[in-house]
């Protein structure tokens, strides 16, 4: 099955700096990766996919890059603003050995804080 | 109003009184999954379902059971639990196999003493 590495673990910047958070994963087969954000006691929401046959996604302050060679991708957050703290989790596609059910494989997840 | 819905939102209970947790969906969903949520762990998979009887392990099935009768519904069965499943839940449901989004229930607050 797939086996998806996130880093960092834990990321604190300055209001209006960058934020990147990277994401490896093995299996080579895989097509669909995700981004979901989870806020302090709520559940975790889509905020940016991404599928294989593109190299890059935007929409406004978040991007999303793949390197299917290389098997990473990663999210960027620009101009971060303190609403942006929050666990951010990536995901890749995948099917266990033996199974023919896809199925999405997570990251364990980036806490970001955002200082105003 | 699409939505995942899961019952109950917090549970105590003991070791080894069975429980249920239940997981429905009103979009039609053919894809559901279960997931706990551990500090430091993030979203392991415990089960998850293609469509009605046809589901599959995730990460970490021990100690759980699935069924999927219907296509709406996703119930979760602890038959005997145990403190090591005390963890927060969550259902989600996606259109159709991994190549969309999942859409997340509220979880589920387990504490098993």
């Amino acid at each position: 099955g797939e086996n998806v590495e996130q880093h960092p673990s834990t990321l604190s910047v300055q209001e209006g700096d960058s934020a990147v958070i990277k994401c490896t994963y093995s299996d080579s087969a895989s097509n669909y990766f995700p981004w979901y954000k989870q806020e302090l006691g709520k559940r975790p929401q889509l905020i940016i996919d991404i599928r294989s046959n593109v190299g890059e996604k935007k929409d406004q302050r978040i991007a999303v890059t793949l390197n299917k060679t290389a098997k990473h991708f990663s999210l960027h957050i620009t101009e971060t603003q303190p609403e942006d703290s929050a666990v951010y989790f990536c995901a890749a596609s995948g099917t266990d050995r033996g199974s023919t059910l896809g199925r999405l494989y997570f990251g364990r997840g980036t806490q970001l804080t955002v200082w105003p | 109003e699409a939505q995942v819905t899961q019952n109950p939102r917090y549970l105590i209970t003991v070791t080894g009184k069975k429980l249920t947790v239940t997981c429905s969906q009103n979009m039609n969903h053919e894809y559901m999954s279960w997931y706990r949520q551990d500090p430091g762990l993030g979203l392991r998979q415990i089960y998850y379902s293609m469509n009605v009887e046809v589901t599959d392990k995730g990460d970490v099935p021990e100690g759980y059971k699935v069924s999927r009768k219907e296509k709406r519904n996703f119930p979760l069965i602890l038959e005997s639990p145990s403190p090591n499943q005390t963890s927060l839940y969550f259902c989600a449901s996606s259109l159709a196999s991994d190549y969309n989004e999942q859409f997340f229930g509220p979880g589920t607050r387990l504490t098993v003493l």
